[in-house]
This record gives structure tokens, sequence and C-alpha cells, in this order.
């Protein structure tokens, strides 16, 4: 099956722009999507498709994608953003159901 | 509102069995394709089992395939994981994720709180 990548850890200063990238050779057949976490909480889904944001998600969320790599970049990152991060994309063996996720990011705002 | 509320956690012997569910309402069930996403304590998330709509297609990862059974049942509004043959690295967080697409875009846009799955003697 595919596996997606992405740095372990990232930290940013407060109002700064972070980008988070996932790297994987699903992502050149399915566009990624990104999921924040919090401490005890679920995932919620925050960037879908090329660059689509679920309502209520805000603005300052962004993705992109590139042959096999997917972005997730926050621009003016607020102390609420310091979270887990995601990449998903569907799994490129052929079977549309199966899916895989990314080793997650943790973002730190300074 | 749109919801998924997971229940059937609990604490079970290596080797035994549990069955989660996962209760859907605010959407119309049958419409949608479900999974089960798990996380370890401390670990990333991990995709578990995927079922069609109709609960005709159905995949699983291989870390649990012949020991897990998922399936749902449309006129309850429910999702179900059947766990056998249960190892001690299956103790995690279980939620149900709904799937959505959209032009040819996959994502899992509703998800449960979590029933937690623990596994020790």
């Amino acid at each position: 099956s595919s596996e997606l990548t992405q740095d372990p850890a990232v930290s940013v200063a407060l109002g700064q722009t972070v980008r988070i990238t996932c790297q994987g050779d699903s992502l050149r057949s399915y566009y990624a999507s990104w999921y924040q976490q919090k401490p005890g909480q679920a995932p919620v889904l925050v960037i879908y498709g090329k660059n689509n944001r679920p309502s209520g998600i805000p603005d300052r969320f962004s993705g992109s994608s590139s042959g096999n790599t997917a972005s997730l970049t926050i621009t003016g990152a607020q102390a609420e953003d310091e979270a887990d991060y995601y990449c998903n994309s569907r799994d490129s063996s052929g079977n549309m159901g199966v899916y895989v996720f990314g080793t997650g990011t943790k973002v730190t705002v300074l | 509102e749109v919801q998924l509320v997971e229940s059937g956690g609990g604490l079970v012997q290596p080797g035994g069995s549990l069955r989660l569910s996962c209760a859907a309402s605010g959407f119309t069930f049958s419409s949608y394709e479900m999974n089960w996403v798990r996380q370890a304590p401390g670990k990333g998330l991990e995709w578990v089992s995927y079922i069609s709509s109709s609960g005709s297609t159905i995949y699983y990862a291989d870390s649990v395939k012949g020991r897990f059974t998922i399936s749902r049942d449309n006129a309850k509004n429910s999702l179900y994981l059947q766990m056998n043959s249960l190892r001690a690295e299956d103790t995690a967080v279980y939620y149900c994720a709904r799937d959505d697409e959209r032009d040819y875009y996959y994502y899992m846009d509703v998800w449960g709180k979590g029933t937690t799955v623990t596994v020790s003697s």
C-alpha cells in the first residue's frame, strides 16, 4: 500500500506563515485532504481537493499540490492553530475505498 | 446537526472480541460511504476500513484483514465494526468518519468523538 510522509514537527511565530508538506506516490493520482487534531479531540477536516475549505474553516488555511507533494499553508498562524496535522489520500493501488494517512506534523505556535 | 456517535469500546483480553457501533444523525446515512479510523496512544491516524453506501463494497487495512468486519444497517442509521482475535496493538481510539466526494476529491468530512478500545490481560 501507499505511504504518505510528513515532517514530524514544525514551529511558527505567532502571525507568521508555515507550510506543511506531505509526500507520496498516491498524490500523483489523488488530491490530499488535511485534518487538524488537537489533544483529546477528534480530527477536523480543514482542506480538501485542490484548495477547498469546509464551512467554518478560516481562510488562513490553504492547500496546494504538485507532483507527489501536497502542502498545507497557514498564513498568519494563530495560537489556536497549534495542533497535529495529517494529510490523507486514497491509495493508488486501484481499490477506490482504501485510504492512507500521513505520518503527521506537530505544529507549534511560538 | 450532522453527528456521529461511537459506542462499544472497552477493556478486552487478547484474543477477545468487541463490537463497535456508530450512530449517525442529521444526514441521509444511506447516501454516504463510511470509514473506521483508529489512533493508538501517542500515535498517528490509521485508516482501518471502508464500506460503500449500500454495503456492497468493503475494504480493510492489511493490519486488520481477516479479523475485523465492517457492516452497516441503513434502516437504523448505524455503522458497525466487529473486532475478533484482538491484539495489544489494536489498542486505540476508534473513530467513525463520513466519506464524501466532490469532483473526484475524496475526504472524510464528519467525524465522531471516538470510542476507546484497550486490549490487555
